[in-house]
């Protein structure tokens, strides 16, 4: 059964463009974790929320938790090539980083 | 400092094959993870270890997957017999404590191919 569901599942867009994907659940999470992995890497952790309704900023990223902590969404702002990769987002629950539940992940593609 | 460090960063052998994969976690890091990446298939957990504790083999798809943590630090993961379907990249995790909300670092992986 997969718990976190995310949105799209690809996406190709042209440098500049701005652009969301998803991480949704059935489930409450006590925190979320946004990755970002590129071809021939790991997941480099990106941000935590933790909060219902926290906005997080990381530059020309966006990171929202839902007000229910169900959910929640990344938004980057004029994309560049760099931000190419597969992102993944995590959940956990009780503030247990232990078991997280992991997304499938979508994969960006940046075009110039 | 040092990330997490994985090897070999590839390994192909042929079906029937022993391989051991190894890594090695950040100092200090005290729990440490395996996961499986196949494609489509997403993070398949497959071994934790905390400390001293017993390690949560729960996520081990066969008796032919096995793990071990010597001295608190390096890590191998064994799998025996190798088939196809065992292709994948093998990513290892390492973080503080992990009930303190502490996020894993992973390494650049292993990624396996079976002929």
């Amino acid at each position: 059964t997969q718990l976190l569901e995310q949105s799209p599942q690809f996406l190709s867009i042209q440098e500049g463009e701005n652009l969301t994907v998803y991480c949704n659940s059935s489930s409450v999470f006590s925190s979320l974790q946004w990755y970002r992995q590129e071809p021939g890497e790991g997941p480099v952790l990106l941000v935590t929320v933790v909060t219902g309704g926290e906005v997080k900023k990381l530059k020309r990223l966006t990171f929202q938790f839902g007000d229910a902590r169900k959910d929640s969404s990344l938004h980057i702002t004029a994309a560049q090539t760099g931000d190419t990769g597969l992102y993944l987002c995590a959940g956990a629950f009780d503030g247990n980083n232990r078991k997280l539940i992991w997304g499938l992940g979508t994969s960006l593609a940046v075009n110039p | 400092g040092a990330g997490v460090s994985q090897s070999p960063s590839n390994k192909v052998t042929e079906k029937g094959k022993d391989v051991e994969l190894r890594c090695d976690p950040i100092s200090g890091h005290t729990a440490l993870y395996w996961y499986r990446q196949s494609l489509g298939q997403g993070l398949e957990f497959l071994i934790y270890f905390q400390g001293n504790s017993a390690p949560d083999k729960s996520g081990l798809p066969s008796d032919r997957f096995s793990a071990e943590r010597t001295g608190g630090s390096v890590s191998t993961l064994t799998i025996q017999r190798t088939q196809q379907e065992d292709s994948a990249v093998y990513l290892c995790a390492s973080s503080l404590d992990p009930l303190a909300n502490q996020p894993q670092h992973f390494g650049d992986g292993t990624r396996l191919s079976i002929l």
